[in-house]
């Protein structure tokens, strides 16, 4: 089946540090990736998206290559503040069987703290 | 745009209880979403409607979960008897549909069973 593996959390930095969270995925076909952030309290917002292979998917500094060789779609981020602090899921979307319509498989989450 | 609307934002009820929640998705978005969010977990999804047909709810626990989405806008999530494993955040989402598309959420639920 379908599944994605994040790096385990929680991740610390100081505020201007670079940022990598790992993410790995298993799927039937091509799936589309997203990146979706969780602030405290609020539901998940996407972040960005690659839809095929080699796309890179950027957003507010941050970026993911969808790389097809490693199955893998890595968060990067070279400068982070104090607002980036929340809560990061690497998803991906496969076609819900029998149709064209999309259902999303989530990673565990990563929380990310940054400090002053 | 309106972004997707949920309530109530939060829930506090006793096992055995029932529940429901409320979703309202972004306008022209025919797919909706019901996810189920535990504390330190990704969101798993729940049930898929395609406008108001049901696209997948394998991992619904019908016996005591059910949902519906009338006239393929609006939809409700219910939980009776609910029990204490059900203590989560439920996660509303909807998309235009195709697998490339992305899915926007609400806020959410919080169920705290007591």
């Amino acid at each position: 089946g379908n599944s994605v593996t994040q790096m385990e959390g929680p991740v610390t930095l100081s505020e201007e540090a670079f940022l990598t969270i790992n993410c790995t995925y298993t799927a039937t076909g091509y799936p589309s990736l997203f990146w979706y952030v969780q602030y405290p309290g609020e539901g998940l917002q996407l972040l960005l998206k690659a839809t095929k292979a080699d796309d890179k998917g950027s957003n507010k500094g941050f970026e993911a290559t969808y790389r097809k060789e490693t199955t893998s779609f890595h968060l990067e981020k070279g400068s982070v503040q104090v607002s980036d602090s929340a809560v990061y899921f690497c998803a991906s979307q496969t076609q819900t069987g029998g149709t064209s319509y999309g259902k999303l498989t989530f990673g565990q989450g990563t929380i990310l703290t940054v400090h002053p | 745009e309106a972004g997707v609307a949920q309530s109530p934002r939060y829930k506090i009820i006793e096992k055995r209880q029932s529940v429901a929640f409320w979703c309202n998705p972004i306008s022209g978005h025919a797919t909706l979403y019901w996810y189920q969010q535990i504390l330190g977990q990704g969101p798993k999804l729940l049930i898929q409607f395609q406008n108001n047909g049901v696209v997948d709810d394998s991992q619904l626990p019908k016996d005591r979960f059910s949902a519906e989405r009338l006239k393929g806008v609006d939809s409700t999530l219910k939980i009776q008897p609910a029990k204490l494993e059900d203590s989560a955040v439920y996660l509303c989402a909807s998309s235009l549909g195709q697998f490339n598309q992305p899915q926007h959420f609400g806020d959410g639920t919080r169920l705290s069973i007591l």
